[in-house]
C-alpha cells in the first residue's frame, strides 16, 4: 500500500524555522515527483511547492518562494520542506503528496496525499 | 497566474440526485484540469485527471469535461459517501500550480 506520512509540525514564533519531513513507502519514491500543498483553518487548498525527479528541480508558489526549500533523500524515500521566516499566514495543515504520472515532468496529478502534520505560527 | 473559478461555491442536493460543478480558467489550459474531492479534517482524494478521465478507485458516476477554459465535474446518482468539497486545479502553467476555491456539497 502507497503510504505518506508527515511530521515535523508545531508551534514556532513569528521569524522562526521549521523543517517537514514525508516519509513514503509502498512505491518506487525515486521515480516520482512530490509536491507539498496546505491547507489553512477553514480555507481552500494551497500547491506551495514541486520536486521533480533525477535532477530535482523545485517549483514554489509565490507566497513561499524565497523563504521555503524542498528536498528530497530518495535512498530515505524521504520529502522534506524548510520553513524560514515563518508568518502567521503560514498556519495551515501542510500535506506532503504523490505524483501521479510516472517519470513525467509535464503533466501533474496529486494521486496519494498524507494525513498532514500541523504548523502554527503564533508568538 | 492562472485563476481558477469554481461555480457554485456551494450547492444543497439529495442523495439520487445529478449534480454539476464548474470550473472556469482564466486563460486556456488545454486539459490540464484535474479534480478532488475532500472529506472534513481528512486528505484531498484524486477523483478526475487529464480533465476527463478517472482514476482506478474512483466510481463511474463521476464525470469530468471541458477543455480550454470551461470543465464540469458531474456526479450522478449521489450517495451519501459523496457530500464533500470538490475542488479542480490547473497544471498547465506551472510554477505555480493553482487550485479553485471549492465547492461544498451538502445534503439537502
Amino acid at each position: 500500500e502507497m503510504q505518506l506520512v508527515e511530521s515535523g509540525g508545531g508551534v514556532v514564533q513569528p521569524g522562526g524555522s521549521l523543517r517537514l519531513s514525508c516519509a513514503a513507502s509502498g512505491f518506487s519514491f525515486e521515480d516520482f515527483a512530490m509536491h507539498w500543498v496546505r491547507q489553512s483553518p477553514g480555507k481552500g487548498l494551497e500547491w506551495i511547492s514541486l520536486i521533480t525527479v533525477e535532477d530535482g528541480v523545485a517549483y514554489y508558489a509565490d507566497s513561499v518562494k524565497d523563504r521555503f526549500t524542498i528536498s528530497r533523500d530518495d535512498n530515505k524515500k524521504f520529502l522534506y520542506l524548510q520553513m524560514n521566516s515563518l508568518t502567521s499566514d503560514d498556519s495551515a495543515l501542510y500535506f506532503c503528496a504523490k505524483e501521479f504520472y510516472f517519470r513525467d515532468s509535464t503533466r501533474h496529478a496529486l494521486s496519494v496525499w498524507g494525513q498532514g502534520t500541523t504548523v502554527t505560527v503564533s508568538s | 497566474d492562472i485563476q481558477l473559478t469554481q461555480s457554485p461555491s456551494s450547492l444543497s442536493a439529495s442523495v439520487g440526485d445529478r449534480v454539476t460543478i464548474t470550473c472556469r480558467a482564466s486563460q486556456n489550459i488545454n486539459n490540464h484540469l484535474n479534480w478532488y474531492q475532500q472529506k472534513s479534517g481528512k486528505a484531498p482524494k484524486l477523483l478526475i485527471y487529464g480533465a476527463s478521465t478517472l482514476p482506478p478507485w474512483v466510481p463511474s458516476r463521476f464525470t469530468g469535461g471541458g477543455s480550454g477554459t470551461d470543465f464540469t465535474l458531474t456526479i450522478s446518482d449521489l450517495q451519501p459517501d459523496d457530500f464533500a468539497t470538490y475542488y479542480c486545479q490547473q497544471t498547465y502553467s506551472n510554477p505555480p500550480i493553482t487550485l479553485g476555491q471549492g465547492t461544498r456539497l451538502d445534503i439537502k
